[in-house]
């Protein structure tokens, strides 16, 4: 098993340019989320999916659009890129139901916006 | 909303000296769980904490979760360099389809 993949590593932005981060997991987890990760504020939520067609809001979902065609993709879609939106970008998966939600994270994207 | 604070920020402490970080929920948890992240990593889910009072260990790391199910620790005893990173706690409020509320983190660096 691969885990959680994402892709790019690295990506570097002009402002009001758009781009996709991409992520996939072969656990066939129903949960799946994105994570901004910036200094001194921890992990916040950005945008969560629960299965297949359904997908809601984070803490932080502004300038941000997902969708979930599949159990295994999760896009992270940037609309107009913005300085503030530099930041290490995570995903996530975990089963809604088990012993432990343990999430299992991507190894994430790091994403500068200039 | 529901908040979980995390202290201290930072720790830096000698090679076995022991190191503690500490975790507060503003509401009840359903339960509470530990990762870790290492420098330039992603991160680790460590433990999950469920029932009121428990302690658990792995090793050096003694986890509690209080009897209140508002607040939780993580204890290393005598760190290593290998300790080095952040911990994180994430709390599970049991209403929000599984969303976790994720401190601060506290990060530890371990003088050899």
């Amino acid at each position: 098993n691969a885990g959680v993949t994402q892709t790019p590593k690295f990506q570097v932005l002009k402002t009001g340019q758009s781009m996709t981060l991409q992520c996939a997991q072969d656990m066939n987890h129903e949960y799946m989320s994105w994570y901004r990760q910036d200094p001194g504020m921890g992990l916040r939520l950005i945008h969560y999916s629960v299965g297949a067609g359904i997908t809601d809001q984070g803490e932080v979902p502004n300038g941000y659009n997902v969708s979930r065609s599949t159990t295994e993709d999760f896009p992270l879609r940037l609309l107009s890129a913005a300085p503030s939106q530099t930041s290490v970008y995570f995903c996530a998966s975990s089963y809604l139901v088990s012993p432990t939600n343990e999430q299992f994270f991507g190894p994430g994207t790091r994403l500068t916006v200039l | 909303g529901q908040q979980v604070m995390q202290i201290p920020q930072y720790q830096h402490v000698q090679e076995g000296e022991d190191f503690t970080t500490y975790c507060n929920s503003s509401t009840t948890l359903s339960n509470i769980q530990w990762y870790k992240q290492r420098p330039g990593g992603h991160p680790v889910f460590l433990i999950q904490l469920v029932k009121s009072g428990e302690v658990k260990k792995q090793k050096r790391l003694t986890f509690q979760f209080g009897e209140a199910k508002k607040n939780s620790s993580l204890h290393i005893t005598a760190t290593q360099t290998t300790d080095v990173g952040t911990y994180f706690c994430a709390g599970d409020d049991g209403g929000s389809q599984g969303n976790l509320i994720f401190g601060k983190g506290t990060k530890l660096s371990v003088k050899p």
